[in-house]
């Protein structure tokens, strides 16, 4: 069966420290690996990786994926009050675009 | 970016009446969408793919004749939960696979109380 897992399963920083979050997968087929950031409402689209070893940046937030290992994980520095939320780890496993999720993390920071 | 919206964004409605959401794709085609569920605290499950034109595609353990879809259009998707229950309150949010890109864009989510 596919399974997408993370963690921590939740998170309190202080503003300022930096964070990584963990996402590892099994899946019988692997198309991408895509990070989102949920707050209250729908995901947000943070990164989509497919190849291994390259890394996706985006201001203080970074992404990495190691498909041989199966994992990738989220990193963001400089963390601050607004990065509060649930991050979602999902594997994409075909091109028909189904998502399986994790759990996600919630990563609470504090002022 | 492409935009997807849902409408209701809350409902509230009484157990054993019906409920529509709509999924629309606002600025794109999307021949495929998808609708998750989201209980509080969990993550997004994935209940159903919705292609435009014909039958949707079910999880395992999602009740097809409980969840009514129909993907009549290339912007529009929508779920009916009949008879709904207490337990069927919670978090439900589309998305829409933008064909050229293949990228994958979602709704604000739906709400659902059943009292």
């Amino acid at each position: 069966e596919d399974k997408v897992v993370q963690s921590p399963l939740s998170l309190v920083v202080h503003e300022g420290d930096t964070v990584t979050l963990n996402c590892s997968y099994e899946v019988t087929n692997f198309r991408s690996l895509l990070w989102y950031k949920q707050e209250k409402k729908a995901p947000t689209f943070l990164f989509m990786l497919t190849s291994s070893g390259i890394e996706k940046k985006s201001g203080r937030l970074s992404s990495i994926l190691d498909k041989k290992e199966l994992f990738s994980i989220l990193n963001i520095t400089a963390t601050q009050t607004g990065d509060s939320a649930v991050y979602l780890c999902a594997v994409e496993p075909n091109q028909g675009g189904k998502l399986i999720f994790g759990q996600g993390t919630e990563l609470s920071v504090k002022p | 970016g492409a935009v997807v919206s849902q409408h209701p964004s809350w409902v509230i409605c009484k157990s054993g009446t019906s409920v529509k959401i709509e999924c629309r794709s606002l600025d794109f085609q999307a021949t495929t969408m998808f609708w998750y569920r989201q209980f509080p605290k969990q993550s997004l499950m994935l209940m159903a793919t919705s292609n435009e034109g014909s039958k949707a595609t079910y999880e395992q353990g999602v009740e097809k004749d409980k969840f009514l879809i129909n993907h009549a259009s290339l912007t529009l998707s929508t779920l009916t939960v009949t008879s709904a229950h207490p337990e069927d309150s919670s978090f439900y949010i589309c998305s829409a696979l933008e064909g050229d890109s293949n990228e994958q864009y979602f709704g604000p989510g739906t709400r659902l109380t059943v009292t």
